[in-house]
């Protein structure tokens, strides 16, 4: 079993609206959590890193929530645009061996 | 762009074949990775190279094969490579290795036939 697990895997949303991706984890000793943003046919971009300490980190339209007594963090794309289709990865790094765990993404498609 | 690049964007080879994919960055980075997404899937990592020495080699198959010649250019070599090879081959670097943030290229999208 993966240990950083992502919901939902595919999510479709009309543009304007607001959605919720959920990533789930159980890497522990807990470093930080990154997510990435990756568009069709191009490698991944970080959007936010929060670590132990931090429980909300916002980059624009996106903001990161980190509840790390439960293990769970939450990306929230507000008012969404179409160029906000792409694959959403979380990313969570263990502190003992700097271990890097992936996600295996949300797809997200913002139609007009 | 993210100042990482990967040459060829797409690749088609035989089982047969042996090629090479190619990362350079520009971003003065001293650590380099590769790896490997699969559909669905969350990223492999295959290889790290920090300061031009293999740092980490995740048990990946001796048909792949890296090279890092100096701190801006790493290679895999691929040879006698099988169809569920097929998948998009990933570059990032980082400032230093650990839990740096990673810079990613465009991929190689290799499909084996």
């Amino acid at each position: 079993k993966n240990q950083v697990e992502q919901s939902p895997q595919s999510l479709i949303i009309l543009e304007g609206k607001n959605c919720t991706l959920q990533c789930n984890y159980t890497v522990s000793p807990f470093s930080n959590l990154r997510w990435y943003k990756q568009d069709t046919g191009r490698g991944p971009v970080s959007l936010t890193i929060m670590t132990f300490s931090e429980n909300t980190k916002s980059n624009g339209r996106y903001t990161a929530t980190l509840d790390a007594d439960t293990k769970q963090s939450s990306l929230h794309i507000t008012a969404s645009q179409l160029s906000d289709s792409a694959s959403y990865i979380c990313v969570v790094s263990e502190s003992l061996n700097n271990d890097m765990r992936f996600g295996a993404g949300t797809r997200l498609t913002v139609k007009p | 762009e993210t100042g990482v690049t990967q040459t060829p964007r797409h690749l088609v080879m035989g089982m047969t074949n042996k090629k090479s994919l190619k990362c350079e960055q520009h971003l003065g980075h001293n650590a380099m990775y590769w790896y490997k997404q699969s559909a669905k899937k969350p990223l492999e990592l295959m290889f790290v190279y920090n300061f031009k020495e293999q740092t980490e080699n995740n048990s990946v198959p001796s048909r792949f094969s890296p090279e890092c010649p100096n701190s801006s250019h790493l290679f895999l070599h691929l040879h006698t490579l099988q169809p569920e090879d097929s998948a998009l081959y990933l570059c990032a670097s980082s400032q230093e290795g650990g839990q740096a943030k990673q810079y990613f290229g465009p991929g190689t999208r290799l499909t084996v036939t």
